[in-house]
């Protein structure tokens, strides 16, 4: 089975700063990795996601995730965030075996002030 | 293109009532989620098909709910009795089969019970 965990379920961050949003998976197999934002009243839409090669990854909105293999880590980053970055971000993994299903993450809670 | 289309947005009606979810998932995809989420629970999965035929229903809280998925292009979540507790957002995701596919969400129901 698979677990997924974000430590931070609330980050307050300034506008323009940098922020980083962990991730941390445990899998018994091979995994494939995926960041979702859910800005209000939405629904989930995919930010990035790894599949193989490179362990760093670049999304829509300026973002990236760096997989680490070692650390069995996926953390979302951004350079300089800005108010509309605000949302619930959520991590995500997929075994790569055929017909299982995603595991979400809780949820971090970025809230980025003015 | 079309995003996975899910009606109605907004449903507020009386404990006891039955309530009927329905979801258009994206033309061309094989599977179908229907998640819930709350303060309290964050984000759990209810049920999902493969090409309309259930394959895990484990999340599904008590026999009054129920999914179904007719054809390709068409799937409800219907609670019968509706109770208070059952007030959530309810979110359906659709997906193409492949490994590291990732799934596509509507905007949500969100079901208020009074």
């Amino acid at each position: 089975a698979q677990s997924v965990t974000q430590l931070d379920s609330q980050v307050p961050v300034f506008e323009e700063a940098p922020v980083e949003l962990r991730c941390n998976y445990s899998s018994s197999v091979s995994v494939y990795l995926f960041w979702y934002v859910q800005y209000p009243n939405q629904g989930l839409q995919l930010l990035l996601k790894y599949l193989s090669g490179s362990t760093l990854v670049k999304g829509i909105n300026g973002f990236e995730a760096e997989f680490n293999k070692s650390q069995t880590s996926f953390h979302l980053r951004k350079p300089s965030v800005h108010i509309s970055d605000t949302a619930e971000y959520f991590c995500a993994v997929m075994p790569d075996n055929y017909g299982q299903n995603f595991v979400f993450g809780p949820g971090t809670r970025l809230s980025v002030l003015p | 293109d079309a995003g996975v289309i899910q009606s109605p947005r907004h449903e507020v009606t009386e404990m006891g009532q039955e309530v009927t979810l329905r979801c258009k998932p994206i033309s061309g995809h094989n599977s179908l989620f229907w998640y819930r989420q709350t303060m309290m629970r964050g984000l759990e999965l209810l049920i999902y098909f493969n090409n309309n035929v259930p394959i895990d229903d484990s999340g599904m809280p008590e026999d009054r709910f129920s999914a179904k998925m007719p054809n390709a292009s068409f799937s409800t979540l219907k609670i019968q009795p509706s109770e208070p507790r059952d007030s959530a957002v309810y979110f359906c995701a659709s997906r193409m089969s492949g490994a590291a596919q990732p799934q596509h969400f509507g905007d949500g129901t969100r079901l208020s019970i009074l």
